[in-house]
């Protein structure tokens, strides 16, 4: 089962900033914070991943809260391309069962003009 | 850098038939990945090899589903009979190794239709 919390639907306008928040409070303290998002008949594509502190690349900044029990993923600029599911994911720490993402049901982010 | 190829794109049969699809990983990874995705639901773990060994197959229907990566590299996943409940789309994706530092990075997967 998912161990994150994920509204199920999202609306930001286009240009402006998009936060899409993921609850995880059952987190352990070696499990990672994944992101990913699914554009309509495409495979899912990687965005960021983190442990304890923020995160930044080229396509998004992830914030943890000091206590590990959630996180927001921040689309500086959302742009109409933006518009996808949004998967937060826990993953998990042990080799053997390191490679299993656990897909929840993600948030619908719908970017409008 | 080439992403995860898989081939066919789409691919339609009838209940009790058998189909195949293959997946050509990122070069160098050794970790590969199939998952499942039926509709309005998420990707789900079918099988991961690391090289051509397996390490999680426990959600894999192996009475009709199989899959092997015979030299680490290429991968083909078979359904022999096919059910209409396996109309779904499956990826494959790849990572460089299977810790959970490393991300998966995933194809855009085998549409398959069940008549």
């Amino acid at each position: 089962d998912a161990k994150t919390t994920q509204p199920p639907s999202m609306d930001c306008a286009e240009g402006r900033a998009a936060n899409l928040p993921c609850n995880h409070s059952t987190i352990s303290g070696n499990e990672y914070v994944y992101w990913y998002r699914q554009i309509h008949s495409q495979g899912p594509q990687y965005i960021i991943h983190g442990l304890k502190n923020n995160e930044t690349n080229e396509m998004a900044s992830l914030i943890i809260t000091e206590d590990r029990k959630s996180s927001t993923l921040i689309l500086p600029h959302a742009t109409l391309r933006d518009t996808a599911v949004y998967y937060c994911i826990v993953r998990f720490l042990i080799y053997n069962q390191g490679g299993k993402l656990i897909f929840g049901q993600g948030t619908e982010l719908s970017v409008k003009p | 850098e080439a992403g995860v190829a898989q081939s066919p794109r789409y691919k339609i049969i009838e209940k009790r038939q058998s189909v195949a699809f293959w997946c050509n990983p990122i070069s160098g990874h050794a970790t590969l990945y199939w998952y499942q995705q039926i509709l309005g639901q998420g990707p789900k773990l079918l099988i991961q090899f690391q090289n051509n060994g397996v390490v999680d197959d426990s959600q894999l229907p192996k009475d009709r589903f199989s899959a092997e990566r015979l030299k680490g590299v290429d991968s083909t996943l078979k359904i022999q009979p096919a059910k209409l409940e396996d109309s779904a789309v499956y990826l494959c994706a790849s990572s460089l190794e299977g810790t959970a530092n490393q991300p998966q990075h995933f194809g855009d997967g085998t549409r398959l239709s069940i008549l």
